[in-house]
Formats: C-alpha cells, sequence, structure tokens
C-alpha cells in the first residue's frame, strides 16, 4: 500500500489564482481530513469526510471546498488564493468511524502564497 | 483556541535523559493520541489511550491520562538523538476529526 498520498510537494501561487491539492489513500479508509499547519503551531481542521458523498467543515474552512465522489479521493480546492493560506497541509485518513483506529498522514503540501 | 496545549513548547535534553510532555485539553474526550513530526514531515502516530485507561506503555513510550485533571502526560525514557522532533496530542471528542495541540519541540542532544 502506499499509504496516504499528497501532490503536489510544493506550490507557490499569487494571490488570487486557484488550485486544488490532491490527496488520495489505497487503504479503503472512510475517514478523511485535511489539515493546515502554521510555522510553530499544531494542526488546525479545514474539513473532513466520512464517507463517500459525505463532507463536512472543520476549524478553519473559508476560503477552502472539498468534495469526496470516490473513497479514495478528498481533494482540496483554494478558490481564491491570499497570503493568509501560506501553509502545510497535511491530509489524513482512517479506517472508519471508529474513534480508536490509527490516523495515518500524507506527507504534506508546502504552499506559498505570494 | 486549540482543545489540547502541549508544555512545554520546547524541551532539551541530553541523550538518556528521560523527556516529559504534557498536554491540558478542555472538553470530554473518547481517546487522546500522542504523534511526533520530524522536521519537514507528516505526522506518525505514537500511542493512543482511551478515556477509561489510566497508563499505557509502548516500547520506551509510556502515557498517562487524567480525566478529572483533563491532562495527559507522554514519556519518552531513555532519549536518542533520533527522538529529537515536535510531539503533539490530539484529542477525539467524537464530533469532528481529531483536534491537535501546538506541540512540544523535543531536542536530544548526543
Amino acid at each position: 500500500n502506499a499509504g496516504v498520498t499528497q501532490t503536489p510537494k510544493f506550490q507557490v501561487l499569487k494571490t488570487g489564482q486557484s488550485m486544488t491539492l490532491q490527496c488520495a489513500q489505497d487503504m479503503n479508509h472512510e475517514y478523511m481530513s485535511w489539515y493546515r499547519q502554521d510555522p510553530g503551531m499544531g494542526l488546525r481542521l479545514i474539513h473532513y469526510s466520512v464517507g463517500a458523498g459525505i463532507t463536512d467543515q472543520g476549524e478553519v474552512p473559508n476560503g477552502y471546498n472539498v468534495s469526496r465522489s470516490t473513497t479514495e479521493d478528498f481533494p482540496l480546492r483554494l478558490l481564491s488564493a491570499a497570503p493568509s493560506q501560506t501553509s502545510v497541509y497535511f491530509c489524513a485518513s482512517r479506517l472508519t468511524g471508529t474513534r480508536t483506529d490509527t490516523q495515518y498522514f500524507g506527507p504534506g503540501t508546502r504552499l506559498t502564497v505570494l | 483556541s486549540q482543545q489540547g496545549e502541549e508544555d512545554p513548547q520546547a524541551l532539551s535534553i541530553q541523550e538518556g535523559e528521560n523527556a516529559t510532555m504534557n498536554c491540558s485539553y478542555k472538553t470530554s474526550i473518547n481517546n487522546l493520541q500522542w504523534y511526533r513530526q520530524n522536521s519537514g514531515r507528516g505526522l506518525v502516530h505514537l500511542i493512543l489511550i482511551r478515556s477509561n485507561e489510566r497508563e499505557k506503555h509502548s516500547g520506551r513510550l509510556r502515557v498517562t491520562l487524567d480525566t478529572s485533571k483533563k491532562s495527559s502526560s507522554l514519556l519518552i525514557t531513555a532519549s536518542r538523538a533520533a527522538d529529537t522532533a515536535s510531539y503533539f496530542c490530539a484529542t477525539d471528542t467524537g464530533r469532528r476529526a481529531l483536534t491537535f495541540g501546538s506541540g512540544t519541540r523535543l531536542q536530544v542532544q548526543p
């Protein structure tokens, strides 16, 4: 299994541009989520999904959209990039709603918005 | 504000010493998890402790949980230079995905 994969690893955008961060997992996990990590801080939840076709907002959803058309993929869209969205983005997944399942993280996407 | 807050924010010790990190949280939890993050990398799950457990061990890791004080501690015994990383606690309240604290940066000097 490749686990949780994210692309791209690095991205530089100009203010106002849009882009999609890709996330995929091959473990047949139901739960997937997106976090952002700012320097010296922990992770903050952006959006999450409990299964294909179901998404919900996290702590900091503004400026981001998600969709979950398949179990495997959970892309994160930046609609109009702003410098405040400069961050490292992590995608994560876990098997089911069972709270004791281990959460697996992707390697991250480092985004800079100029 | 963050559900989980780690203390201290940074910790520097010598190889062979024990490292203790603390986590406090605000609301009731189903479980609490500890993760490690090496510089520039993703997070790696270390250990999970359920709300009805008080202590758990995994190799050189020892985690305690005090639900009355809403706090947890992570002890790394006989630390190694390879333990240098940031350590995060994450709480599962059953409502959303995990909520993470701001982390403790551990530096183990060889």
